[in-house]
C-alpha cells in the first residue's frame, strides 16, 4: 500500500458526459500528479500541483483540468468524454517538488471507460 | 514521436537466471533515468534511478546501466525470482521540466 488513495476505482460513463476523479496523496506529500494510461501505451504525464498550486503541465488536454485543494487533495475533472478518453488515470504524490529525483508513490488508479 | 522505447513487450526467465531490461532513449538532454515495478490492478512502485552522470547504480539484486553514447538502459535483476513477475516500465526526465516521460512497459514473467 502506496498510501496514496485514489476513487472511485472504476468508473463508467457515456461520451459527452463529465466525470471527477479524486486523489487523496501521501501524509506529509505536497506534490499531486496525474497520469493517463492508455491501452498499450506508458504513463502520460499530465499535470502535477505542488502544495496548492500548478507546478508542471504535460499533454493535458484543454477539456480536462485539475486542481489541488488546501488539504492537498486533488480531483482532475474530465469534460466533453470521448471514447479516446477511456484509460487508466493514475495520480502520484511526493514529498518535494521535483518530479524526477523526489520518488513518486502512485495510487492505484481509477479506469475510466467511455461508452 | 515516443522518446522512450521498451521495444520488448515480454520477456520470460527461469527463476535464479538473470533478467534484463531495456530502453532505448531519443532525446541526449535526459538526465535522469528510472524504472517503475508494476502488478496488476496496483499503481507503480519506484525500483531504481540512475543520473546521467552515472553509468551504474545497483541496488541489491537490480542494477540499472546507463550507455549515454548509444542512449540506452538496462536493468539486470540477479537472480530472477517469481515475486519479479509484473511490468516495469523506464522513465526519463529533463531536469529543467522535472517531468517524468514513460516507456510503454515490459511485462517479465520468472517462471520456476
Amino acid at each position: 500500500d502506496s498510501g496514496v488513495t485514489q476513487t472511485p476505482k472504476h468508473l463508467i460513463t457515456a461520451t459527452g458526459q463529465r466525470v471527477t476523479l479524486r486523489c487523496s496523496p501521501r501524509s506529509g506529500d505536497l506534490s499531486v500528479y496525474w497520469y493517463q494510461q492508455s491501452l498499450d501505451q506508458g504513463l502520460q504525464f499530465l499535470i502535477q500541483y505542488y502544495n496548492g498550486e500548478e507546478r508542471a503541465k504535460g499533454n493535458i488536454l484543454e477539456r480536462f483540468s485539475a486542481q489541488q485543494f488546501p488539504d492537498l487533495h486533488s480531483e482532475l475533472n474530465l469534460s466533453s468524454l470521448e471514447l479516446g478518453d477511456s484509460a487508466l488515470y493514475f495520480c502520484a504524490s511526493s514529498v518535494g517538488p521535483y518530479g524526477s529525483t523526489d520518488t513518486q508513490y502512485f495510487g492505484p488508479g481509477t479506469r475510466l471507460t467511455v461508452l | 514521436d515516443q522518446q522512450v522505447k521498451q521495444n520488448s513487450p515480454s520477456l520470460s526467465v527461469q527463476e535464479g537466471r538473470i533478467s534484463i531490461l531495456n530502453c532505448d532513449y531519443t532525446n541526449s538532454m535526459f538526465d535522469y533515468f528510472l524504472w517503475y515495478k508494476k502488478y496488476p490492478a496496483e499503481g507503480p512502485t519506484f525500483l531504481i534511478s540512475i543520473s546521467s552522470i552515472k553509468d551504474k547504480n545497483e541496488d541489491g539484486r537490480f542494477t540499472v546501466f546507463l550507455n549515454k553514447s548509444a542512449k540506452h538502459l538496462s536493468l539486470h535483476i540477479v537472480p530472477s525470482q517469481p515475486g519479479d513477475s509484473a511490468v516495469y516500465f523506464c522513465a526519463a526526465s529533463l531536469g529543467n521540466t522535472d517531468k517524468l516521460i514513460f516507456g510503454t512497459g515490459t511485462r517479465l514473467q520468472v517462471f520456476p
